[in-house]
Parts: structure tokens; C-alpha cells; sequence
């Protein structure tokens, strides 16, 4: 098992920029989710992706977008930044029934 | 909407201690439960999973409980270890298995 791996860890992006953060799924896992975690709370279910299609979303607008490849792997884009998208951003890829395995994160901080 | 607390929010306790967290949830109807453990500035480390049909599962010094029809889970640490200190994070799974739900968490402070 190779885990699950984000990229990059850090970044810093100026309000009104685009980001796209990476993430590279555990091998043998078909779903990969995206939450994103501001300081001293829990984490926020942004969507997740089940064979290349987005099956589920919570409250985030449009400007959140995700891709998923036929690898398994995936990205989150987020388009015209604001202030308050600085948070820790957490991919995790699953099994359905079996629990779920998360990245380490990539911090984004938006000036 | 599902709601999950964690209670206390901060715990303090002296190396060797057994302990106890709480998590309660607002909607029984649950896929599975999941406890994560979270490091300062790091990711989540699963800990322990629950499936529906379960209501209980151990590892080494962790058990945690499920109570879907009170909408409760305990964690249980025995012996506590400086090491142990960390935030430990509960997640119920909505029960189209497409999202968890988290609380806020308990952040965990074990002196030696």
C-alpha cells in the first residue's frame, strides 16, 4: 500500500488567483473525497468522486471543483480565492464500507 | 442535518491514565464510525472503524463503542502515553456513504 499523497504541502496564493491542489489515491481504492479544515475545527465535506463523476457535494460554491482520472488520482481546483479559503485542505480515498484513508494535507494560505 | 459533538473539547491528564471520549450524533441513521487521530499541522491517521453492523472494535490499548439508537461512540484509551497527545477527531458516515461528518474534536494532553 502506497498510502494516500497531496501535493504540494504548503502554498500561498494572493485573493482572486486559481489554485489546484493534487492528490494521488491508495492503490486499489475507487472513491476519492476532498474536505478542507479551518484552524480549530473539525473537517468539511467539500465533494467526492466516484469513477471519474462527482456523487456527492456539500456546501461549498461552484467555484470548488474537482476532477478524478481513471488512476484514481485527482484534483481540487478553487477559482477566485478569497481570504477565508485559507485552511488545511484533506484528500482521503476509500472503499465503500471500509472506512476511509487520508493524505497529510496541503496548507493554503491566501494574502 | 447531522450534527456530531465531541465532548470535553480539551482533556489533561497524567501519563498512565485511563480515559474516555465522547461523541455523540444527531441522526441514527449512519453508514459507519470512524475515529481519527490528528497531529499538530499533519493529516488524519485513522485509529479505529465501526461498521453498522457493529458495535465495538478494539486495537491494542484503544476499544471504541457504537450506539447507533442513542447516537453515541466512546473512545477508550488505556494507560495513557505522552505520545498519545494529539486531537482525536469522530466521523460518522451519512448513510449513502458518500460523506463524514465530523465533530470538532478533543485535544488530548498527556504529561509525563
Amino acid at each position: 500500500e502506497t498510502g494516500v499523497t497531496q501535493s504540494p504541502t504548503h502554498l500561498i496564493k494572493t485573493r482572486g488567483q486559481q489554485v489546484t491542489l493534487r492528490c494521488s489515491s491508495q492503490s486499489g481504492h475507487n472513491t476519492v473525497s476532498w474536505y478542507q479544515q479551518a484552524l480549530g475545527q473539525g473537517p468539511q465535506f467539500i465533494f467526492q468522486y466516484y469513477r471519474e463523476e462527482e456523487n456527492g457535494r456539500g456546501n461549498f460554491p461552484p467555484r470548488f471543483s474537482g476532477l478524478q482520472f481513471p488512476n484514481y488520482s485527482s484534483e481540487l481546483n478553487v477559482n477566485a480565492l478569497e481570504l477565508d479559503d485559507s485552511a488545511l485542505y484533506l484528500c482521503a480515498s476509500s472503499v465503500a464500507g471500509y472506512g476511509y484513508t487520508f493524505g497529510s494535507g496541503t496548507r493554503l494560505t491566501v494574502v | 442535518k447531522q450534527e456530531v459533538t465531541q465532548i470535553p473539547a480539551a482533556l489533561s491528564v497524567p501519563e498512565g491514565e485511563n480515559l474516555v471520549l465522547n461523541c455523540s450524533f444527531t441522526d441514527s441513521a449512519i453508514y459507519n464510525l470512524q475515529w481519527f487521530r490528528q497531529d499538530p499541522g499533519k493529516g488524519l491517521t485513522s485509529l479505529l472503524l465501526i461498521q453498522s453492523s457493529q458495535r465495538e472494535q478494539t486495537s491494542g490499548r484503544l476499544n471504541a463503542s457504537l450506539d447507533k439508537s442513542s447516537g453515541r461512540s466512546t473512545l477508550y484509551i488505556a494507560a495513557s502515553q505522552p505520545g498519545d497527545s494529539a486531537t482525536y477527531l469522530c466521523a460518522v458516515e451519512n448513510q449513502a456513504g458518500t460523506a463524514l461528518i465530523f465533530g470538532k474534536g478533543t485535544t488530548l494532553s498527556v504529561s509525563s
